[in-house]
């Protein structure tokens, strides 16, 4: 399968514990971007990534998120300290060059207990 | 205001039916429209997408866009069970091409 990855696919953790998913996108695709969604609700946009330069991020986006994307393939999303509000499924995403298509991930569900 | 408002449902139709989904936007600027397909605890899919007014078809899905009104739709004809799902509007704009999603609705065919 060469579509999005990422992993874990579930983290629980303890609230105040540091987390890091990370995503590896589609071969060559130079876009990548990080969504969250919560129950009922649909995603929305965290960060995006354009090849290793971040180039937008969401108000969502809190001092305690911190999101890279080294040599612009895969890229890791930390969450510092995390709140019980942070619960929710972490989504990936990336597209190629001038498309307008994102390809997802499955997701990386995490539970701060 | 929301980008994107989505009647999140649910929606229940029996096998067969017609599906008739809906969403609105508020924002003018030029921009492509899509509509997602989402399994429950599976990433999104995406199912089809249009940047024009009118109708586009594939398969037994049609979308449609009325930039005059700000609205689009999703049918479905000849709805089956493995069309059960949550389906999502979204817009995409910018140059970053930035997908802006509604809160999905829920859909359930009843065989």
């Amino acid at each position: 399968d060469t579509g999005v990855s990422q992993d874990p696919r579930h983290k629980i953790t303890k609230r105040g514990q540091n987390v890091t998913f990370r995503c590896d996108p589609i071969s060559e695709h130079n876009r990548l971007y990080w969504y969250r969604q919560t129950l009922g609700q649909g995603p929305e946009f965290l960060t995006y990534f354009q090849n290793e330069a971040q180039l937008e991020k969401s108000r969502l986006l809190s001092d305690r998120f911190s999101a890279e994307r080294p040599k612009g393939s895969f890229s890791t999303l930390e969450i510092q300290r995390t709140e019980q509000g942070d619960s929710a499924m972490y989504l990936c995403a990336s597209s190629p060059r001038d498309s307008t298509e994102a390809f997802f991930g499955q997701g990386t569900r995490l539970t701060v207990v | 205001q929301k980008e994107v408002e989505q009647d999140p449902g649910p929606l229940s139709v029996p096998e067969g039916a017609i599906v008739s989904l809906n969403c609105t936007y508020s924002n003018s600027a030029f921009q492509y429209f899509m509509w997602y397909r989402q399994y429950s605890r599976k990433g999104p899919e995406l199912l089809m997408y249009t940047y024009s007014s009118g109708n586009k078809e594939d398969g037994r899905f049609t979308a449609q866009v009325d930039k005059s009104s700000k609205y689009i739709s999703l049918f479905i004809r000849d709805s089956q069970p493995s069309d059960s799902a949550t389906y999502l509007c979204a817009r995409v704009a910018g140059g970053y091409q930035k997908v802006t999603f509604g809160t999905g609705t829920k859909l359930q065919v009843i065989p």
